[in-house]
């Protein structure tokens, strides 16, 4: 099982600031998705990135993807309260379609 | 595409009873998953299903576990003989046709083993 490494495991900030989460592994993956998890919910998807060096936005939020594809990152823009929530990052591996989680990063947005 | 629904969305049991936790993904999608995440700790892969018979299994996904999709839509886990350990909550997730490891997961059901 390769691992991720998520960080920082925790983060609080103000509303407006910018912020970024970071997935790492000494792996590498075909793909990484972003999920954002709900207490008592089940994750829901936010972004795949599948290329080295791929960039994706969404609104406010923008995901990377390693060159190397090892590791990757994610940046929110002024962040809202209802940007408060665990973000997990996830690596899947080609022809393996389990995947593998990171411990994830609870986002907490003071207004 | 549709969601994914789980039942129960908690249940509890006491140690030792057998437990069904049940899916409905969507009968045309290949392969079919269930994850756990025990209280504070990483979602961790248990079984994925494939064709109608697992196609990989976990070293948490012991002799006590067991997966079926006994009508073609139903996708249900089973917990024979449940430990304390086994408190967690439980996700089914199926794939997506964009495909890229990419998967929906259900809301989960909890599971309390007192």
């Amino acid at each position: 099982t390769q691992l991720l490494e998520q960080s920082p495991q925790f983060l609080s900030i103000q509303e407006g600031e910018n912020l970024t989460v970071y997935c790492n592994s000494s792996s590498v993956f075909s793909s990484l998705q972003w999920y954002r998890q709900e207490p008592g919910e089940g994750p829901v998807l936010l972004v795949t990135v599948v290329t080295g060096g791929e960039v994706k936005k969404l609104k406010r939020l923008t995901f990377q993807f390693g060159d190397a594809r090892k590791d990757s990152s994610l940046h929110i823009t002024a962040a809202q309260p209802g940007d408060t929530g665990l973000y997990l990052c996830a690596g899947g591996v080609r022809n393996d379609y389990k995947l593998s989680f990171g411990a994830g990063t609870t986002v907490t947005v003071r207004a | 595409e549709p969601e994914v629904t789980q039942t129960p969305s908690h249940q509890v049991t006491q140690m030792g009873q057998e437990v069904i936790l049940r899916c409905v993904p969507i009968s045309n999608h290949l392969y079919f998953y269930w994850y756990r995440q025990i209280l504070g700790q990483k979602v961790e892969f248990l079984v994925s299903f494939y064709n109608n018979e697992i196609s990989e299994k976990s070293e948490i996904f012991d002799d006590q576990f067991s997966v079926e999709r006994p009508d073609g839509s139903n996708f249900t886990l089973k917990i024979r003989s449940t430990k304390l350990e086994d408190s967690a909550m439980y996700f089914c997730a199926r794939d997506s046709f964009s495909g890229a490891n990419v998967l929906t997961f259900g809301a989960g059901s909890r599971l309390t083993v007192l």
